[in-house]
């Protein structure tokens, strides 16, 4: 079965800090991957996504994330944290071989930057 | 950009009663999934819905749980006799396509707290 693990459960920064946050997953085959996130009181949006190809990935509001297939690894980054950043992170996974792709997520990163 | 909207944000009911969670998926989506956190756990899957079915559910989703799509819109999620271990934020999500080599997006709603007293 597929599992994902994110290692920080909260995480506190000032802002102008470098971000990252860790996830790593548990599944031999192929799968897409997901972090999304969510600021209070709104829904999960993703941030940012990998299917294939290369394994740096860019998503929205200067997040990105690097695929290591080796460590079974998709870690978030920011070089420099902005106090509108303050949100809860989700590292999801899917896997694709099945045919029904359910997301399996981690347990999520609360991050609070302090202006 | 288009979004999953749910409501109500927030439901308290008491033990023994049923409640149903209300979502409208985006218009064009025709993949539909439930998800659930129960407060300092994980989001867990639990039901696709595709086609008027369930695609695929998870062992958390038991009689007591049930999805329909009355009219074309709204996707809703019943839970028929609630429980205290029910209280969770549940989450609505949909995608336009699925499939093993799909490259499935799911959009989330902002989910309905439910509280069980």
């Amino acid at each position: 079965a597929q599992s994902v693990s994110q290692h920080n459960h909260h995480v506190i920064l000032s802002e102008a800090a470098s971000l990252e946050l860790g996830c790593n997953y548990s599944y031999g085959g192929t799968v897409n991957l997901f972090w999304y996130v969510q600021y209070p009181g709104q829904h999960l949006q993703l941030l940012l996504k990998y299917f294939s190809g290369d394994p740096l990935v860019k998503g929205i509001k200067g997040f990105e994330a690097e695929f290591i297939k080796s460590k079974f690894s998709f870690n978030l980054r920011k070089p420099s944290v902005q106090w509108s950043d303050t949100a809860e992170y989700f590292c999801a996974v899917n896997a694709t071989n099945t045919g029904f792709q359910k997301l399996v997520f981690g347990t999520g990163t609360r991050l609070l930057v302090s202006p | 950009e288009p979004e999953v909207t749910q409501t109500p944000s927030h439901q308290v009911t008491q033990m023994g009663q049923e409640v149903i969670l209300r979502c409208v998926p985006i218009s064009n989506h025709l993949y539909f999934y439930w998800y659930r956190q129960i407060l300092g756990q994980k989001v867990e899957f639990l039901v696709s819905f595709y086609n008027n079915e369930i695609s695929e559910k998870s062992e958390i989703f038991d009689d007591q749980f049930s999805v329909e799509r009355p009219d074309g819109s709204n996707f809703t999620l019943k839970i028929r006799s609630t429980k205290l271990e029910d209280s969770a934020m549940y989450f609505c999500a949909s995608s336009d396509r699925q499939g093993a080599s799909a490259k499935n997006i799911q959009y989330f709603g902002a989910g309905t707290r439910l509280s069980v007293l």
